[in-house]
């Protein structure tokens, strides 16, 4: 069965800080990969995607992730936070089925 | 501005009573999915309905149930509430076919709360 585990449940950075949020996934065929990000009161919203082809992937807001297939990790990272970025992030796999499976989320806190 | 819109907001019932969720998708897609997001937790698949039929399901039971409409908008029907199902319920649409698979868009959500 696919699963996906984000071993950061809470993470507090201060403003500039840099930023990598772990993601794993169990799943031996191919995958798409993706992150969402859940602002306070505001719907789940897509920050990036990996289907196929450069595994680096870049999405809004600075937000980039690298697929490392060999390590089933897609991590997310951003070279330096804002207040603005605080949220939950969820990262999602998508095997040989149609349903997003996805992490339990990593609360994230950026202060001033 | 993702285009899928969910009714209703919030909604109170009591265990053993039934529930009707309604989702509008984004223009253009095809493709409804339906998530329970527990507080706490990252949203669980329940299912999905492609072209008016279901296209996959989680791990619920059969009173979790759905409906896909010709204008592709959706109903999720709870029967029997329990309190367990007590949680933010997401919809989400995208487009899908040809062997193709889009990213999904995801509404508000509807709050449900069972006492």
């Amino acid at each position: 069965a696919q699963s996906v585990s984000q071993h950061n449940h809470h993470v507090i950075l201060s403003e500039a800080a840099s930023l990598e949020l772990g993601c794993n996934y169990s799943y031996g065929g191919t995958v798409n990969l993706f992150w969402y990000v859940q602002y306070p009161g505001q719907h789940l919203q897509l920050l990036l995607k990996y289907f196929s082809g450069d595994p680096l992937v870049k999405g809004i807001k600075g937000f980039e992730a690298e697929f490392i297939k060999s390590k089933f990790s897609f991590n997310l990272r951003k070279p330096s936070v804002q207040w603005s970025d605080t949220a939950e992030y969820f990262c999602a796999v998508r095997g040989n089925t149609d349903k997003l499976i996805f992490g339990t989320g990593t609360r994230l806190q950026v202060f001033p | 501005e993702t285009g899928v819109t969910q009714s209703p907001t919030h909604l109170i019932k009591t265990r053993g009573q039934q529930v009707t969720l309604r989702c509008s998708s984004q223009s253009g897609h095809n493709t409804v999915s339906w998530y329970q997001q527990a507080l706490g937790q990252g949203p669980q698949f329940i299912f999905q309905y492609y072209r008016e039929e279901e296209n996959g399901r989680g791990n619920f039971p059969p009173r979790f149930s759905g409906l896909q409409f010709p204008n592709y908008s959706s109903e999720l029907n709870v029967n029997a509430l329990e309190l367990d199902d007590s949680a933010l319920y997401l919809c989400a649409s995208s487009l899908e076919g040809r062997g193709q698979f889009y990213e999904q868009y995801f509404g508000p959500g509807t709050r449900l709360t069972v006492t």
